[in-house]
């Protein structure tokens, strides 16, 4: 069965510095997306990022990019030069690439970023 | 629309009560999902839609609750003699529908309570 683990509840992260949220994934299959959404406090899921699992570059959206490690299974997102208004949950998320089916969402991390 | 509307986004309800839930989905978007999230965790899949035929309802819990879309637009989900366990954010979301990444874009949510 497909799963999403992220093992960071929550992070602190000074204003302007780099953070790198984790995520690792599991699935039998070959053909999958992996995506990240950001939810801030008001509440709505926020789509940043999608990386395919043929896609050979990493996925990069302005200051997001997805650090893809296939063989690790990994798909960690990186935020270059954080702001007050990256404070959010973040979830990790992947679908089977065969289907156009649910998503199974990670737990979620919740970055704070600090003035 | 510009973006999937939900209605009501609050609902307060008493035990045994039936509640509908109302999703809009982005204006030519072929499929529309539907998503709880209890607090502090991601959002888990309750059932699909292409057009206006169910594809996968094996996320719904129990029998007390159902999903239509008779026009392939607007869906309704209702929840049948409520129960507290079901008080949670309700999540609607569509996508264009067909081929990768087919990103899923989220709606504001109804936060349920059962009394």
């Amino acid at each position: 069965a497909q799963k999403i683990t992220q093992t960071q509840p929550g992070m602190f992260v000074q204003e302007k510095e780099a953070v790198t949220l984790d995520c690792t994934y599991d699935t039998s299959d070959q053909s999958y997306g992996l995506f990240w959404y950001k939810q801030p406090s008001s509440g709505e899921m926020i789509f940043l990022i999608y990386q395919g699992s043929y896609d050979e570059q990493n996925a990069t959206e302005g200051r997001y990019s997805l650090n893809f490690q296939k063989a690790r299974k990994s798909a960690n997102l990186v935020i270059s030069a954080s702001q007050l208004g990256d404070s959010a949950m973040y979830f990790c998320a992947m679908r089977d690439g065969n289907r156009d089916d649910k998503i199974i969402f990670g737990k979620g991390t919740r970055l704070h970023i600090l003035p | 629309g510009a973006g999937v509307s939900q209605s009501p986004r609050y609902k307060v309800t008493k035990r045994g009560q039936d509640v509908a839930l109302r999703c809009d989905p982005i204006s030519g978007h072929v499929s529309l999902y539907w998503y709880r999230q209890a607090l502090g965790q991601g959002p888990e899949f309750l059932t699909y839609f292409n057009y206006e035929a169910q594809q996968d309802k094996s996320g719904l819990p129990n029998d007390r609750f159902s999903a239509e879309r008779p026009e392939g637009s607007i869906s309704t989900l209702t929840i049948q003699r409520t129960e507290q366990r079901d008080s949670a954010m309700y999540r609607c979301a569509s996508s264009l529908g067909g081929g990768a990444p087919d990103t899923q874009y989220f709606g504001p949510g109804t936060r349920l309570t059962v009394l």
